[in-house]
Order: C-alpha cells, then sequence, then structure tokens
C-alpha cells in the first residue's frame, strides 16, 4: 500500500518558469490538500479537494492553481514561479464522511522547491 | 495571525530527560491532532485527542486535551534519541468559518542527544 505519492522530490526553477507538482493516492481517500512548509512557520494550506471536481482555496492560494479530475490524482500548478514559491510542499489526503471532521491526514513524503 | 501557538519552538535535550510542549489558543476545537515530521518526510500522525481533559498515553509519550478544548500538551518521559523530530499540533475547527478545517501549530523541534 503505497499511500500517498509526490513527484518530483527536488525540483529547480528559474524565476518566471511553470511547473507541476504531482500527487497521486491509492487509499480511496476522498479529501485531498497542498501544503506549504517553511522553516519555523508550520504547515500552510494552500488548496484541498473534497471529491473529484471540486477544489477550494486555502489560507494561501495566490500563485497556485489545482485541479481534481479523478479520486486518486490532486496535481499543483505553479505558473510563474517566483521567489517567495521556494518552499517543501506536501500533498496530503483523508477521509471523511458527514460530520466526521477528526479525520487523520496521510501525507506524502514532499517536494522541495527551489525558484532562483 | 497563528490560530494554535506551539512553544517551545526549538528543545535540545539530553537523553533521559523530560519534557513538555505545549499547543495554546483562545479558539474552541472539537479535536487536536498531534504529528511527528522526520527530516525528509512528511508529517504522521501520533494521536487524536476529542474529549476535554482527555489523556492518552503513547508508550513514554503523554498527551492532554484541555478541559475547554483550547490547548493541548505533549509530555514525553525518559526522552531518547529516537525520539528527535519535529512535533506538530493542529487542531480542528468546531464553529462557523473555521469548522472542520484543521490550524496548524509552527511545531516544536525536538533534539535529543545520547
Amino acid at each position: 500500500n503505497a499511500g500517498v505519492t509526490q513527484t518530483p522530490k527536488f525540483r529547480i526553477l528559474k524565476i518566471g518558469q511553470s511547473m507541476t507538482l504531482q500527487c497521486t493516492q491509492d487509499m480511496n481517500h476522498n479529501y485531498m490538500y497542498w501544503y506549504r512548509q517553511d522553516p519555523g512557520m508550520g504547515l500552510k494550506l494552500i488548496y484541498y479537494s473534497v471529491g473529484a471536481g471540486i477544489t477550494d482555496k486555502g489560507e494561501v492560494p495566490n500563485g497556485y492553481n489545482v485541479s481534481r479530475s479523478t479520486t486518486e490524482d490532486f496535481p499543483l500548478r505553479l505558473e510563474l514561479a517566483a521567489p517567495s514559491q521556494t518552499s517543501v510542499y506536501f500533498c496530503a489526503s483523508s477521509y471523511r464522511t458527514g460530520s466526521s471532521y477528526n479525520s487523520p491526514l496521510h501525507f506524502g513524503n514532499g517536494t522541495r522547491l527551489t525558484v532562483t | 495571525t497563528q490560530l494554535l501557538e506551539q512553544s517551545p519552538q526549538f528543545l535540545s535535550i539530553q537523553e533521559g530527560e523530560n519534557l513538555t510542549v505545549y499547543c495554546n489558543s483562545s479558539s474552541v476545537f472539537s479535536s487536536l491532532q498531534w504529528y511527528r515530521q522526520e527530516p525528509g518526510e512528511g508529517p504522521v500522525l501520533l494521536v487524536t485527542v476529542v474529549t476535554g481533559g482527555e489523556v492518552k498515553k503513547l508508550k513514554r509519550l503523554t498527551f492532554q486535551f484541555g478541559d475547554a478544548r483550547k490547548d493541548s500538551s505533549l509530555h514525553i518521559t525518559a526522552a531518547q534519541p529516537g525520539d528527535t523530530g519535529l512535533y506538530l499540533c493542529a487542531g480542528v475547527g468546531e464553529r462557523g468559518s473555521t469548522l472542520g478545517r484543521l490550524y496548524f501549530g509552527r511545531g516544536t523541534q525536538l533534539t535529543v542527544w545520547p
């Protein structure tokens, strides 16, 4: 059981370039999330999805886009990379039903992105 | 603005010492989750506390949820080098615009020296 898989593990971008961070999960979870982690700042939610075809903004969505065409996949797109987007990006998933808000998140191992 | 304040940010101790990490908020949470993260990996859930005043134990780790469900603590007894890592607390919002949302603290980087 692979869980949440993220690719690539590392990437260096030049300012203005674009890229897509891939995320896939094999647990049939309905919720998926993208977080960024900066030193000493904890995890900040970028976007999330409650199911295929439905996405919504988190705390820090500017400069990013997402799509959710299938239950398994939730790619994150950076259109015009900026130095402020240098960070470690984590994809996560969870299974939530009705009013069960306490479901834990299952995280991938992250993508370390540097924009120079 | 950080909804969950976690302290201390850094903790460096010798093997065998005890320690406590705190997560505090002025908001009420429906539950509080604790995660541990090791270098190069994503956070992994340690425990979820749901009821005010609840205490859960995981070997040498003791987790407590405040009576008012606004704060939580993690106590480690006789720390070992294997406990080294980043500890994150995360609260699940209980009402209004925060309902169902997960709010992370900034984390506590624990280093246990042999």
